[in-house]
């Protein structure tokens, strides 16, 4: 069985500085990871997701994950974050067998200040 | 424009009173599922399907039912609801192989006084 942990439930960060938001997984098998964004009342999006290949992993609106298979982490990053980045991030992992049962984390609420 | 819809956004109902959550995805997905979610649980899953008539269980099914006899529509059914099943529920469909990628309708808020 899988397992994801978002240790960090809120992290507030001002405008235009970094952030790092932080994902863990447990899994006896292969995974694919993803991380979701949840803007105020709408569904989830993907922001980037990890199949196989290179380790680091460039998603839409400058956000960037990279998948540590020794630490068993995923962790998001952005250099430079804006208001607009304010939402809730949730850290996903599915069977690379192809199951597509989905683990979902806790998530993660940014929010930038201004 | 591709897109996953939930009917209704918005449903408050009273104990035992069954209840049908549509969802309609127009991108000839194979995939399609269902979660709820409460704070500080994340999302959960509750069915999924893998294609028509194929159906099967994720984290959480107790008190649900779905069925999935059009490869475009995936309903969640509660057939007695009770006041543990108020949440925010969403449906969200995938391609299969290097494209997956799971689209999310807009949600659910469902209140069962």
């Amino acid at each position: 069985a899988q397992s994801v942990t978002q240790l960090d439930s809120q992290v507030p960060v001002f405008e235009e500085a970094p952030v790092e938001l932080r994902c863990n997984y447990s899994s006896s098998v292969s995974v694919y990871l993803f991380w979701y964004v949840q803007y105020p009342n709408q569904g989830l999006q993907l922001l980037l997701k990890y199949l196989s290949g290179s380790t680091l992993v460039k998603g839409i609106n400058g956000f960037e994950a990279e998948f540590n298979k020794s630490q068993t982490s995923f962790h998001l990053r952005k250099p430079s974050v804006h208001i607009s980045d304010t939402a809730e991030y949730f850290c996903a992992v599915s069977e690379s067998s192809g199951t597509y049962k989905y683990i979902f984390g806790t998530g993660t609420r940014l929010k930038v200040l201004a | 424009e591709a897109q996953v819809t939930q009917n209704p956004r918005y449903l408050i109902t009273v104990t035992g009173k069954k209840l049908t959550v549509t969802c309609s995805q127009n991108m000839n997905h194979e995939y399609m599922s269902w979660y709820r979610q409460d704070p500080g649980l994340g999302l959960r899953q509750i069915y999924y399907s893998m294609n028509v008539e194929v159906t099967d269980k994720g984290d959480v099914p107790e008190g649900y039912k779905v069925s999935r006899k059009e490869k475009r529509n995936f309903p969640l059914i509660l057939e007695s609801p009770s006041p543990n099943q108020t949440s925010l529920y969403f449906c969200a469909s995938s391609s299969f192989g290097r494209n997956e990628k799971l689209f999310f309708g807009s949600g659910t808020q469902l209140s069962v006084l």
